[in-house]
């Protein structure tokens, strides 16, 4: 088993540049997670999506952000147009969940993606 | 709403000594609890979880954490540190069956 996959695993842009992160989940797993790590706010769920379809967007920041699941085995998270402060380390984990929230059960996490934005 | 507070930043320990990690909780009813390790420039891997069954939680790497509710706490703990398991830990807690919250984080620095 592959894990989950993050590509690219390092991203240098300038400020005001498009920035597609990408994830392609673990095989047979229905849910699917967005996070961002920085020193000042720790890790934040951005969204999750469930069977392809996204539950809770809350934790985006503003409008930059967007996420889409197009099919079980693929997901992006862009950034439109990038700022300085969007600088961090983002994760995407992937869980099988059946029955209770999909939270409750194993998050596998994949290596992340180091976003610079300058 | 569901929390947790990790009680240090930073802990030092020399190889070969126990290992404690201070977890508390805060919960309006019987969480579930999990530890996950980050090691430098790697994604999280689950360490251990409770979720209501034995209080005394094994996990992977000898790693075990005890659920206290009385003291509402999730302690993570090791009789003997190795220099791997130099790390961030995380103790996270399941809010509303749908969100993990996780803590500041633990880093773990063990010294030869």
């Amino acid at each position: 088993d592959a894990g989950v996959i993050q590509s690219p695993r390092h991203e240098v842009t300038e400020m005001g540049q498009e920035v597609t992160l990408r994830c392609k989940p673990i095989s047979g797993h229905n849910s699917l997670f967005w996070y961002r790590q920085t020193m000042m706010r720790g890790l934040e769920l951005l969204i999750y999506f469930n069977n392809n379809v996204p539950i809770d967007d809350s934790g985006m920041p503003e409008d930059r952000f967007s996420a889409k699941m197009p099919n079980a085995s693929f997901s992006t998270l862009k950034i439109q147009p990038s700022e300085p402060r969007d600088s961090a380390v983002y994760f995407c984990a992937s869980s099988l969940a059946h029955g209770w929230g999909p939270s409750s059960y194993e998050q596998y996490f994949g290596p992340g993606t180091r976003l610079t934005v300058t | 709403a569901q929390s947790v507070t990790q009680l240090d930043s930073h802990v030092s320990v020399s190889e070969g000594t126990p290992v404690l990690l201070r977890c508390n909780y805060s919960s309006s009813y019987s969480p579930s609890l999990f530890w996950y390790v980050q090691h430098p420039n790697k994604g999280l891997q689950l360490l251990l979880k409770y979720t209501s069954a034995a209080t005394l939680v094994k996990g992977i790497n000898g790693f075990e954490a005890e659920f206290k509710k009385s003291e509402t706490s999730f302690h993570l703990t090791k009789p003997s540190a190795h220099m791997s398991d130099a790390a961030e830990y995380f103790c996270v807690v399941v809010h509303n069956t749908d969100k993990l919250i996780f803590g500041t984080g633990t880093r773990l620095q063990v010294f030869p």
